[in-house]
């Protein structure tokens, strides 16, 4: 498979447990952030998305949460399961258009 | 449903070769974008078109050339591949460019110049 992961930073979980994926955004003002999954050897896929105007946001096992003052950004995935190891990517929107600026990511280990 | 289609899947290019990346999204999106993607690094914009007919620049422009063929489908060529892009290509969508709102993203196509 591709080398997505090389060298990212690595949280392992087991499986069942919450996991919590940090990101720390660069621009004040970006308004609008993004969380994508993606697994080894597909593109990027859509989780959630929050705006300024909100410091969290719920989906399907997932929670985003929005801390502007520090400008950090955070992911939570409750009850892990093995189908959630993948890269994880924040991205914010600090060009005033619907450019993005993706982060590194984050790999996410599922340990059965 | 499809979503954002990209071909091929798999190259391999000698240097100086050139190649056209195809891609076609079935969402009726005004707003197309193509990335690459090294290991260890984000996703870097190279070219997007905000709709049928404009063309802009990323970050990282240099040696591509880009075509909105129509609404569907936009394409990403190497006119002189060289070694420093291989690299995973991705195609991503969106309804507009207007702020906020999620780009939607293909399987990529994995290119090797050698």
């Amino acid at each position: 498979g591709e080398s997505v992961g090389l060298h990212l930073p690595t949280l392992s979980v087991q499986e069942g447990d919450n996991s919590i994926i940090n990101c720390a955004y660069s621009n004040s003002a970006s308004d609008y952030f993004i969380w994508y999954k993606q697994e080894s050897g597909k593109g990027p896929q859509f989780i959630i998305d929050i705006r300024s105007n909100m410091d969290k946001r719920q989906g399907q096992r997932v929670t985003v949460l929005l801390n502007k003052t520090v400008k950090h950004l955070s992911l939570q995935i409750a009850a892990t399961q093995p189908g959630d190891s993948a890269v994880y990517f924040c991205a914010e929107n600090p060009y005033g258009n619907n450019r993005l600026a993706f982060g590194k990511g984050n790999q996410v280990v599922v340990i059965p | 449903n499809a979503g954002v289609t990209q071909t091929p899947k798999f190259q391999v290019l000698k240097t100086g070769q050139s190649m056209t990346l195809q891609c076609a999204q079935d969402m009726n999106h005004n707003s197309m974008y193509w990335y690459r993607q090294d290991p260890g690094m984000g996703l870097r914009l190279i070219y997007y078109s905000a709709s049928e007919g404009t063309t802009d620049k990323g970050e990282v422009p240099n040696g591509y050339n880009v075509s909105r063929l129509n609404k569907r489908e936009f394409s990403l060529r190497l006119e002189s591949a060289a070694p420093s892009q291989t690299s995973v290509y991705f195609c991503a969508s969106s309804k507009t460019t207007g702020r906020n709102q999620p780009q939607h993203f293909g399987d990529g196509t994995r290119l090797s110049i050698l």
